[in-house]
């Protein structure tokens, strides 16, 4: 079975400078997806970014980017320039690509709440 | 564009009382919908979903079921709350495209006393 692991329960920046958020997964699949979730304290969840894993380009979307390393089943987020409004739990999640009722299910890992300093 | 709704926002229930907490999406059509809960401190849990109406499938066994009676309606239901159901609720969709992504709603902050 496929597992997603945020190994950082907690992570603190200051504003204005860059942090990296970690996540590993495990799976026998080839094809998948990769996303990063925000959820801030009004707690709706967010789409962050998405990676697909057939792409060797990292994706990023404006200030968050991401390091897709597909040897390793690593998947980081970066967030430059951090804001008081990146503040918020970051969720890693997983799914595979392909045919059938369960493909498209997310998995989540247990996330990382970061917190951004003034 | 597309918006999701969920409602109630809150709801706090004496265990033993049923249970019916509703989501529906705008600006879609035939979209994937699921149902999450989450724990507080913790990540999310797929409980159901389902990829067209009157189609669920189950995730974990528990107290709890879903239904589609129409395209963009999802309903999560319980006959007898037990306080282990207390949790956040989230809905989300997904298009029939291949980018996987999925949006999510507000969430319902379910309190069972």
């Amino acid at each position: 079975a496929q597992t997603v692991t945020q190994s950082q329960p907690e992570m603190s920046v200051q504003e204005a400078e860059t942090v990296t958020l970690s996540c590993t997964y495990d799976t026998s699949e080839s094809d998948y997806y990769l996303f990063w979730y925000k959820q801030p304290p009004s707690r709706q969840m967010i789409l962050v970014i998405r990676q697909e894993a057939y792409k060797q380009q990292n994706a990023t979307e404006n200030r968050f980017s991401v390091n897709f390393q597909k040897a390793a089943k690593s998947f980081s987020l970066k967030i430059s320039d951090s804001q008081l409004g990146d503040a918020a739990m970051y969720f890693c999640a997983y799914t595979g690509s392909g045919y059938g009722g369960s493909q498209g299910n997310l998995i989540f890992g247990k996330g990382t709440k970061l917190s951004v300093k003034p | 564009s597309q918006t999701i709704h969920q409602w109630p926002a809150t709801l706090v229930q004496p265990v033993g009382s049923p249970l019916s907490l509703e989501c529906t999406v705008e600006g879609t059509s035939n979209p994937n919908l699921y149902w999450y809960r989450q724990a507080a401190g913790r990540g999310l849990q797929l409980l159901f979903y389902s990829v067209g109406i009157g189609q669920i499938s189950s995730e974990v066994p528990q107290n709890l079921s879903a239904s589609r009676p129409q395209d963009r309606q999802f309903i999560l239901s319980s006959k007898k709350l037990l306080l282990s159901d207390s949790g956040f609720y989230l809905c989300a969709w997904r298009g029939d495209d291949y980018t996987y992504e999925q949006y999510f709603g507000p969430g319902t902050r379910l309190t069972v006393t």
